[in-house]
């Protein structure tokens, strides 16, 4: 069975750091592209970015290029989101799925991450 | 443009058909995925590719395209299928990301 396990909810304040993480298993995980999405209270979703942990090419969409990293460690099929100054708007849900380019299509996916950024 | 057009709301009677839209200039070439979420819970694929559901997805959902837009049917709307409805294909930049549409909320009523 496909499973994405995702880290606990965090509480940060602004200007802390933080790295969140996305366990798979039950499939090879070096041969799937992981992306990341992120839900804003009350809105809807965004493509944040995908790594594909296989040789960790990782992609970016341009509202989060140099907001967030995004990384891999194949040897404990774990991928992480991190953010080196947190914001306090940077406080949403985040979720890892399972990216298939050829269907366009995030077919399994995390239960998701909660962040809280508050002072 | 990237960007995906949906109808904030729709709701339809119970056991009727009900079709929520997606509309987009990638969809002119790219087929759209669609995603149901209920509140709290991370959101679920529904349909994906011409018209394929992922195992477990009761088959009153389908979906279909046509230009540049995108629909997911729902035949005989169940209560348990009330819920936000996002579609998602490609974007333009042609680095495997994608884009959602904004969601749809759908009341069965």
């Amino acid at each position: 069975e496909v499973q994405l396990v995702q880290s606990g909810a965090e509480v940060k304040k602004p200007g802390e750091s933080l790295k969140i993480s996305c366990k798979g298993s039950g499939y090879s995980f070096t041969s799937y592209w992981i992306g990341w999405v992120r839900q804003m209270p009350g809105k809807g979703l965004e493509w944040m970015g995908i790594i594909y942990p296989g040789d960790s090419d990782t992609r970016y969409s341009p509202s989060f290029q140099g907001q967030v990293t995004i990384s891999a460690d194949k040897s404990i099929s774990t991928a992480y989101l991190q953010w080196s100054s947190l914001k306090a708007s940077d406080t949403a849900m985040y979720y890892c799925a399972r990216h298939v380019p050829a269907a366009n299509s995030l077919d399994y996916w995390g239960q998701g991450t909660l962040v809280t950024v508050s002072s | 443009s990237s960007e995906l057009t949906q109808d904030p709301a729709v709701s339809v009677a119970l056991g009727q058909t009900v079709r929520i839209t997606c509309q987009g200039d990638s969809l002119r070439s790219y087929y759209a995925s669609w995603y149901q979420q209920k509140p709290g819970q991370a959101p679920v694929l529904v349909i994906y590719g011409k018209n394929n559901r992922p195992s477990g997805i009761p088959d009153r959902f389908s979906g279909s395209s046509s230009g540049n837009t995108a629909s997911l049917t729902i035949t005989g709307a169940q209560a348990e299928d009330e819920a936000d409805y996002y579609c998602n294909s490609r974007d333009s930049s042609g680095n495997h990301l994608g884009v959602f549409g904004g969601g749809t909320k759908l009341t069965v009523l």
